[in-house]
């Protein structure tokens, strides 16, 4: 067990919705990334937050955004959805910004029909 | 752009060493790193070396990096089949000083165990 949160474990939804994705560091972390696992694209790295800020940004569609709340857990909100948005996406966390060892959490199954 | 390869399947016998390559572009990524992936799991890191190091030996992994080459590998010595899993290789992205969260990952290697 890495320490890293992630809810709902599954989720199932339609073409054109939005859905929520929610990340609980390991206790003490102050960074939270996310990462998209899909088929095609493989493990592509979205976005990350430090300690309640963005730090830094990769391939995130504009149709996806996320946050980090004042207790650390960060969101990731997916709207518009598409079929091809369907992946495993996985949150991560670490204690500092740089340098410090990153840990997975077990993802979040998002199936778009 | 930044990319990483690694060859999709490695197939090896009980008690054998199992070695995963891969190769990358960046070369001022700052570390490289080796993550394991079990079915449901999520991402397990296995280990990781600092650019200017050569070798880095842990338990029955070694990790060899050949930086002139781009070369990365990861030698298992005596596999079980517990080592049955996906290992995805990872170098961290340019800009952002070598934070471990932050990272361009291969498309993984699968690595299936025969007894």
């Amino acid at each position: 067990d890495s320490g890293v949160t992630q809810t709902p474990k599954h989720l199932i939804t339609a073409t054109g919705q939005r859905v929520t994705l929610r990340c609980s560091p390991r206790s003490g972390d102050l960074s939270v990334y996310w990462y998209q696992q899909s088929l095609d694209q493989g493990l592509q790295f979205l976005i990350q937050y430090y300690n309640g800020e963005e730090r830094a940004k990769g391939n995130i569609l504009e149709r996806f955004s996320a946050q980090q709340f004042p207790d650390l857990h960060s969101e990731l909100n997916l709207s518009s959805l598409e079929l091809g948005d369907s992946a495993l996406y996985f949150c991560a966390s670490s204690v500092a910004g740089t340098g410090t060892e990153a840990f997975f959490g077990q993802g979040t199954r998002l199936t778009v029909v | 752009g930044e990319d990483v390869e690694q060859s999709l399947f490695l197939s090896v016998r009980e008690g054998d060493s199992s070695v995963i390559n891969c190769t990358y572009t960046d070369s001022s990524s700052t570390y490289l790193y080796w993550y394991k992936q079990e079915p449901g799991a999520g991402l397990q890191l296995l280990t990781y070396i600092f650019s200017n190091m050569d070798m880095k030996q842990d338990q029955r992994l070694t990790v060899l990096l050949n930086k002139k080459d781009k070369h990365l590998s990861l030698r298992i010595a005596d596999t079980q089949t517990g080592d049955s899993a996906i290992y995805f290789c990872a170098e961290s992205i340019r800009g952002y000083g070598g934070s471990q969260g932050n990272l361009i990952f291969g498309k993984g290697t699968k690595l299936s165990v025969k007894p």
